[in-house]
C-alpha cells in the first residue's frame, strides 16, 4: 500500500465548476501538507502549504486538512480553463529532512 | 518563493554518451538541492540529495554510479547521467527546499524540469 493516495482521474469538468481533489494518507507522521500544480512539460508549482487541521484559502483555492481521517482537499473555485493541469499533493514527516512523499497527481481539465 | 532554474530544457543525446543538467536556485543559497525523476503520468519520484560539500545521499536503488551528483556551490547542483540509455529518459526536475522562517514550514521550490531522450 501506498503512503499517499490519490485518484489519478482523468477528471473533466466545465469553466466555473467547484472543482474537489483529494489525497488519503497512511501515516500519522504526516504532519505537513502541500498541494503543487503542475503544467504539461513543467516542473511543479506550490499552490498550497497547510500544517493544521481545518482550511485555508488563498482567492479561488482552498486547501483542506482532516488529520484524524488522513485526509486532504484541494477546492477550486470557478474553475477555468487555465486551472487545467495535474495537481500534486505532497506530505512531509517532522523531523524528515525536508523530504516530501507525493501522490500520484490528478490530471485536472476544465472545459470552456 | 524560490526561483529555480534548470539547463538544458529539453536534450537529445545518443546511447552510451553523457548527458550533464544544471540546477540553479536563482535567489536563494541552498546547501541541500534535490533531484526527482518523473516518468509520464507518474508523480515525482525522488532520486538524490545534493549536499554542499559533502557526498550526495542516494535513494534505494538509484545507482550513484550512474547518476553522478555535484554541488559546486550554494546556488549550483549538477547531475550528470553517465553512459545514457533509453531506459533512462525521463523528466528529470530538482527543488530547492526552503525554511518559511516558521517551525516546519520548510517546503520545495522546483525548477522547471530538463526532458532527456536517449536515442
Amino acid at each position: 500500500q501506498k503512503e499517499v493516495e490519490q485518484d489519478p482521474g482523468p477528471l473533466s469538468v466545465p469553466e466555473g465548476a467547484i472543482v474537489s481533489l483529494n489525497c488519503t494518507y497512511s501515516n500519522s507522521a504526516f504532519q505537513y501538507f502541500m498541494w503543487y500544480r503542475q503544467y504539461s512539460r513543467k516542473g511543479p508549482e506550490l499552490l498550497m502549504y497547510t500544517y493544521s487541521s481545518g482550511n485555508k484559502e488563498d482567492g479561488r483555492f482552498t486547501a483542506q486538512v482532516d488529520k484524524s481521517s488522513k485526509y486532504i482537499s484541494l477546492f477550486i473555485r470557478d474553475s477555468q480553463p487555465s486551472d487545467s493541469a495535474t495537481y500534486l499533493c505532497a506530505m512531509r514527516k517532522r523531523g524528515s529532512a525536508r523530504q516530501l512523499t507525493f501522490g500520484s497527481g490528478t490530471q485536472l481539465t476544465v472545459l470552456p | 518563493g524560490a526561483v529555480v532554474s534548470q539547463h538544458p530544457s529539453w536534450v537529445i543525446c545518443k546511447s552510451g554518451t553523457s548527458v550533464k543538467i544544471e540546477c540553479r536556485s536563482l535567489d536563494f543559497q541552498a546547501t541541500t538541492m534535490f533531484w526527482y525523476r518523473q516518468f509520464p503520468k507518474q508523480s515525482l519520484m525522488l532520486m538524490a540529495t545534493s549536499n554542499e560539500g559533502s557526498k550526495a545521499t542516494y535513494e534505494q536503488g538509484v545507482e550513484k554510479d550512474k547518476f553522478l551528483i555535484n554541488h559546486a556551490s550554494l546556488t549550483l547542483s549538477t547531475l550528470t547521467v553517465t553512459s545514457a540509455h533509453p531506459e533512462d529518459s525521463s523528466f528529470y526536475i530538482c527543488s530547492v527546499p526552503t525554511s518559511g522562517g516558521q517551525r516546519g514550514t520548510d517546503t520545495q521550490y522546483f525548477g522547471p524540469g530538463t526532458r532527456l531522450t536517449v536515442l
